[in-house]
């Protein structure tokens, strides 16, 4: 994998349910994985930065796994709300200092 | 108290003209950003600077010049606007450079 790939594009839950998204990513000279929530109309915001293989972040419903041997990470929303609706970006960076990647983004939509 | 705040918001211009786009953090950090938001909704780095010193410059045309006069600041000045150049352009900063980055609101940017 040479790009930072997203899948799928768009989602459409229904409140209530949980999800999931994957991000690949190329898995040489691997440095950091990150996950952003871009609200429409606003900027976006992290919601994780990982480094290390196997690792597993939460905040509140959401949380995210690492692979970086294999190259993807997943993001987790358990018990989906509207306010959930946005697009989750995740970003790869190879190296300490070289440039954040990103992907297209998974665009969630949570309806009642 | 915004974090990263960018001015104008809005830009409308005729092809030809000069413009900038000012960018201004009250975080602290030491790396800021620019990123384009492409008609595809990509974001795609352009510059990176560390401390007032460019460590990112990806291909980007020569018309476009970023300008750090502080670490708290980072400019981006555009001549001879194309129609292509229409575009939201995003900046960002993060504490070190391989840190989470905190984006400003974008500004939009439409070349007639």
């Amino acid at each position: 994998i040479l790009n930072v790939e997203q899948s799928p594009q768009s989602l459409h839950v229904q409140e209530g349910d949980s999800t999931n998204f994957t991000c690949s990513f190329p898995s040489s000279n691997f440095y950091a994985l990150h996950w952003y929530r871009w609200e429409t109309a606003k900027s976006p915001e992290a919601l994780f930065v990982m480094t290390l293989n196997g690792d597993e972040k939460k905040k509140g419903r959401i949380s995210a796994t690492l692979n970086t041997k294999e190259g993807y990470s997943y993001l987790y929303i358990k018990g989906s709300q509207p306010e959930d609706s946005a697009t989750y970006l995740c970003a790869s960076r190879t190296g300490t200092a070289s440039k954040l990647t990103f992907g297209t983004g998974t665009r969630l939509q949570v309806t009642l | 108290d915004t974090a990263v705040s960018q001015t104008p918001k809005y830009l409308v211009t005729q092809m030809g003209n000069d413009k900038s786009i000012k960018c201004e953090q009250n975080l602290g950090h030491d790396t800021m950003y620019w990123y384009k938001q492409d008609s595809k909704k990509f974001l795609k780095i352009m510059f990176s600077y560390n401390n007032k010193e460019l460590i990112i410059n990806e291909t980007v045309p020569n018309r476009f010049s970023p300008k750090s006069p502080d670490k708290a600041h980072l400019n981006l000045h555009i001549n001879s606007l194309e129609l292509g150049d229409s575009a939201v352009y995003f900046c960002a900063s993060s504490y070190i450079s391989a840190g989470e980055l905190f984006f400003g609101e974008g500004s939009r940017l439409t070349v007639l």
